[in-house]
């Protein structure tokens, strides 16, 4: 799987947006860009993906730099429940040509404060 | 649709006996993966294993663990003869199969204490 680099630790007022920064300079053509975040006690939870163009749903935006090489993942009010560890993946194509494990790094923790 | 069920969510064994954890992936989806939490540090993937195939077993310890999942029931990690270090939260994840991209689903994970 290709390395992503991202920052150990963020902080963010509530209501106010987030934007979470991941570096993946070696990423190939095919590999899609995954946000996975993981709340205290709790598994991890999936967020949003995307290959090339900026993403959005209804939790996150994501937006993915013209040559893919980094990608941004933007909430748009962080509110205390969004306090979690946010994980930037790229889980590559298993032996069967689907996406299989996921391999996380130490993601970024983010703190949220009234 | 029910989540991603595992039990125990507690599991608390002496030295050299024997868990077992248990997960039930989602509705309609063929697709289990095993990750481990150790305190303080991030998941790391196990085993990912379709109906009664192991497909990717590159993160399972050689000794002690093992995992299936039967045509019927749920998906099974064993340790065999646990040992203090295998103190973990223990995740299980399902995907369906669509395609080139398959978003994982966790479960709340099994914490496991060994005395």
């Amino acid at each position: 799987d290709a390395k992503t680099t991202q920052p150990n630790s963020m902080e963010s007022n509530e209501e106010e947006p987030v934007h979470l920064p991941c570096n993946h300079s070696t990423i190939s053509g095919t590999d899609y860009i995954h946000w996975y975040r993981q709340l205290p006690s709790q598994g991890p939870e999936y967020v949003i993906h995307g290959l090339t163009s900026n993403v959005n749903n209804r939790m996150a935006s994501l937006a993915i730099a013209e040559d893919r090489k980094s990608s941004t993942l933007i909430l748009h009010r962080a509110t205390l429940r969004d306090a979690a560890v946010y994980y930037c993946i790229l889980p590559g194509l298993g032996n069967t040509g689907t996406a299989s494990k996921l391999t996380f790094g130490t993601g970024t923790r983010l703190q949220v404060t009234l | 649709n029910a989540g991603v069920m595992q039990n125990p969510r507690h599991l608390v064994r002496r030295r050299g006996q024997e868990a077992r954890l248990r997960c039930s992936p989602m509705k309609g989806h063929s697709h289990v993966y095993w990750y481990r939490q150790l305190p303080e540090e991030g998941l790391k993937f196990m085993v990912y294993l379709q109906k009664e195939n192991i497909i990717d077993e590159s993160g399972m310890p050689k000794e002690r663990f093992s995992a299936e999942f039967p045509k019927e029931g749920p998906s099974i990690l064993r340790i065999q003869q646990v040992v203090r270090g295998d103190s973990a939260a223990y995740f299980c994840a399902s995907s369906p199969n669509r395609g080139t991209y398959n978003e994982q689903f966790f479960g709340p994970g099994t914490r496991l204490t060994v005395l």
